[in-house]
């Protein structure tokens, strides 16, 4: 069965301080893994798609990698703005479905 | 194009009532996903249409649950019946066809319907 765990559920962080996420995923077959920041009582927003082991990608303070069992989403010197649930999810492929972990709510104090 | 749009934001309602939610995708996006969240869980996946075609469902989704996309534009989902356990945030999102690389797309999210039940 498709699963994605994310952890820690929670982290807490001082500004400048680095630290990374991990979604580990069981899938027979990966299709891609996504990356998305939620801010309360708002939609996902998407951050990253990566396709294959040995990938990464970048974006701001953001660094996404991909194994073949895990994915790390690097956080470098995270300002409060940062501050939002990112979510993991998973589509298997010759499937439709997107499979989502619960996420890890990350607060970066100032 | 502003993104995803999802109508009502907000809606209360008491046990036994239908409700219905539209999403109006981005223009010329021709895959369309409905999901539920609850709270501190990840998007819980309900239906995918591609076009007008509604291609999966969720084999969680109850036979309370209908969603149409007619004329493969915006969407509809309806609950028959509400019951206090469907209280969530129904999110809907859409993606593009990308040529030569069917399903390597990346969803965009709309900002959600929260519905309580009372």
């Amino acid at each position: 069965e498709d699963q994605v765990t994310q952890s820690p559920e929670a982290l807490r962080l001082q500004e400048g301080e680095s630290s990374s996420l991990n979604c580990s995923y069981t899938v027979s077959g990966l299709r891609g893994l996504f990356w998305y920041r939620q801010d309360p009582g708002k939609g996902p927003e998407f951050l990253f798609t990566l396709y294959s082991a040995g990938e990464e990608k970048e974006k701001e303070r953001l660094k996404a990698t991909l194994t073949k069992k895990e994915s790390f989403l690097h956080i470098t010197a995270p300002k409060p703005e940062d501050s939002a649930t990112y979510l993991c999810a998973v589509q298997r492929r010759g499937g439709n479905q997107f499979y989502f972990g619960t996420g890890t709510s990350l607060t970066v104090i100032p | 194009d502003t993104g995803v749009s999802q109508n009502p934001r907000h809606k209360i309602t008491k046990r036994g009532q239908n409700v219905t939610f539209r999403c109006d995708p981005i223009s010329e996006h021709n895959r369309l996903y409905w999901y539920r969240q609850t709270l501190g869980q990840g998007p819980e996946f309900l239906t995918y249409f591609q076009n007008e075609a509604q291609l999966e469902k969720s084999r969680l989704l109850s036979d309370r649950f209908s969603a149409e996309r007619p004329k493969g534009s915006f969407s509809t989902l309806e609950i028959q019946r509400t019951e206090q356990g469907d209280s969530a945030m129904y999110l809907c999102a859409s993606s593009p066809r990308l040529g030569g690389t069917a399903g390597r797309s990346e969803q965009f999210f709309g900002p959600g319907t929260r519905l309580t039940v009372l």
